[in-house]
Formats: structure tokens, sequence, C-alpha cells
């Protein structure tokens, strides 16, 4: 069964680094998805990707934040200047069509610690 | 806006003790409807979904019913196993309302021997 990929599984980085968090979404799939979940917090959404660009973005993904389509098949999350209160679950998803009302396929998930 | 409310947790019962998960939703418009399971150390797995009012999504003896009267959409389950144990989100998404999915805190599910 087809499914979504993430990398690194675990990333460690210093206050202030930029990082790249990689996904692989489902290979007919259109539709990207961040979402991150601080330890013992709920999922929050945090942007959207539809055709090569943003389609939405939460309160959460200010301009530290940014997203990319490099190729056919990656996805990926980049922090510019990481902050100590962005150490959590960063989870990509993908659907097949407009996710707001189709089903969200997720990957396991970077967890991502910053010291 | 949109939001989810689900029972706090931790639930704790035994092997084969039937399981009622509350989860109450908040929506503008007709939203869809999910469970995801997260399992220790694991990515979100979708468990079931609803798509309209009085549909009953239902997966590995789990079932859940979306009410639109009542706006709720309670996971149950008549027999849990050890296996079982994991955390489980409520979710909705809707076409009329952004914000893509809005989950539930999640509630965590321990099933004792």
């Amino acid at each position: 069964e087809p499914e979504v990929t993430q990398t690194p599984s675990h990333q460690v980085t210093q206050m202030g680094q930029e990082v790249i968090l990689r996904c692989v979404p489902i290979s007919n799939h259109l539709y990207f998805y961040w979402y991150r979940q601080i330890l013992g917090q709920k999922v929050e959404f945090l942007v959207s990707f539809y055709n090569n660009e943003i389609s939405e973005k939460s309160e959460i993904f200010d301009d530290q934040f940014s997203v990319e389509r490099p190729d056919g098949s990656n996805f990926t999350l980049k922090i510019r200047s990481t902050k100590l209160e962005d150490s959590a679950m960063y989870f990509c998803a993908s659907s097949e069509t407009d996710g707001r009302a189709d089903t969200q396929y997720f990957g396991p998930g970077t967890r991502l610690t910053v010291l | 806006g949109n939001s989810v409310t689900q029972m706090e947790g931790p639930v704790t019962l035994s092997e084969e003790a039937f399981l009622t998960i509350n989860c109450t939703y908040t929506a503008t418009g007709y939203p869809s409807l999910f469970w995801y399971v997260q399992y220790p150390g694991e990515g979100l797995q979708l468990l079931l979904k609803a798509t309209k009012a009085d549909d009953k999504g239902s997966n590995k003896g789990f079932e859940a019913t979306y009410r639109k009267e009542t706006t709720s959409f309670h996971l149950e389950k008549g027999s849990v196993q050890v296996s079982d144990s994991a955390v489980y989100f409520c979710a909705l998404s809707s076409k009329d309302y952004g914000q893509n999915f809005v989950f539930g805190p999640g509630t965590r599910l321990s099933v004792l021997p």
C-alpha cells in the first residue's frame, strides 16, 4: 500500500540553525500538508500546498517557515532560524483531492529537537 | 471557527472491555469526520471516517456514527485488545472552511491484559 515517507526520523539542531524536513508524498496525490505536534499537545495545521504554491497557512507558519516541492517527488519544510519552541513532531500529509473533505494520509513524522 | 472536543484521558481498560471515546465538534457547513490512531512511536493512521450525517465508519472492530443532531462522532469498540493501546484523535475537515484538518486533543488508551 502506498505511504507517505519522511526523513529524518529525528533531527537535533542548535537554536538559530536552519533545518529542512523532507517528505515524499504518495505519488498520485496532488495536495500536500505539514502539521506539527508539540509533545503532549494536539496536532496543529501549518500549511497546505497545491499546484506549486501555498493554498493555506496557519498563524504558526510565519516568515521563519517555508515549503517547497523541489522535484516531482519531494516536499520539504524549511525552518530558517530554529527556536526552542519549534521542538515538536512534524507530520507531512498528502491527499488525492482537496484535503479539506478528503482523507489525508500522514507520514510517520520527524521529531525535531532544538537545543 | 471549527473545533473538536474529546473526552480527557488517559483511559485505562482491561482486555475485552467495551470502549467509548466521546467526540463532539463545532463546524460551519457539513464537515467530514475522522478518527486517527497514533501507536507508540509512530505517525497518524486513519482509523475510520464518515462524510455525511448518519454515516457509520468502521474498521478493525471500531465504529463511529456521524450524528449531526448531537454534533458527535463517538468512537466505540465492543472488545478491546492490548494492541489497541494508542492515542486516538478525532478530527474534522470541511470544504466550507479553511484550516484543513482540525484535530481534537487526543485520548490516550491503555489496555491491560
